[in-house]
């Protein structure tokens, strides 16, 4: 079976915090990768995604996310947070189907 | 591009009810998906149709009908409206084909769904 783990439920932080994101996922075969952001009343937009090459990915706004194969991981950071940031970040790793982790609620204080 | 759009934004059914959420997509994607989007559950797929004429089920597809009425549209039906259909729900469109939307995905704005 294939499934995705989001560490964190809800994460607090205050402007210019660093904000590391744990996503681990199951599945045994070649897998792509993806972060999405929701902010708030708005719909899921594309962070970043993995495929293959550098495990070291970069998406827009600043975010990064490292691929580690032998821990089953993609975990997403930033090393300076803003007000803007404030959202919803879903991990999705696409192994025989596409599956999402349950979304972790950052909260960005100014 | 409007990219993927989804009507109605709002709506609020009885138990009982039925009612049809429409997506379209002006990408030329062939594959579109609807997902639920329910708190701490993240999203969960409901169907997906990898090609225009084909439909198939998701992870939770029971009290739900689809149709790929084009290569633009895909559509989702509520026969019988029930309290645990109260969710969000997402059309999404993408180049690749079948469940695995291995490719990127682009969602829409969303629909909120409540049952009463």
């Amino acid at each position: 079976a294939q499934s995705v783990s989001q560490h964190n439920h809800h994460v607090i932080l205050s402007e210019a915090a660093s904000l590391e994101l744990g996503c681990n996922y199951s599945y045994g075969g070649t897998v792509n990768l993806f972060w999405y952001v929701q902010y708030p009343g708005q719909h899921l937009q594309l962070l970043l995604k993995y495929f293959s090459g550098d495990p070291l990915v970069k998406g827009i706004k600043g975010f990064e996310a490292e691929f580690i194969k032998s821990k089953f991981s993609f975990n997403l950071r930033k090393p300076s947070v803003q007000w803007s940031d404030t959202a919803e970040y879903f991990c999705a790793v696409n192994g025989y189907k596409l599956s999402f982790g349950a979304g972790t609620t950052v909260t960005v204080r100014a | 591009n409007a990219g993927v759009t989804q009507t109605p934004k709002f709506q609020v059914l009885k138990t009982g009810q039925s009612m049809t959420l429409q997506c379209a997509q002006d990408m030329n994607h062939n594959s579109m998906y609807w997902y639920r989007q329910d708190p701490g559950m993240g999203l969960r797929l409901i169907y997906y149709s990898a090609s225009e004429g084909t439909t198939d089920k998701g992870e939770v597809p029971n009290g739900y009908n689809v149709s790929r009425l084009n290569k633009r549209e895909f559509s989702l039906r509520l026969e019988s409206a029930a309290p645990s259909q109260t969710s969000v729900y997402f059309c999404a469109s993408s180049e690749a084909g079948g469940a695995t939307g291995a490719n990127e995905q682009f969602f829409g704005p969303g629909t909120r769904l409540t049952v009463l």
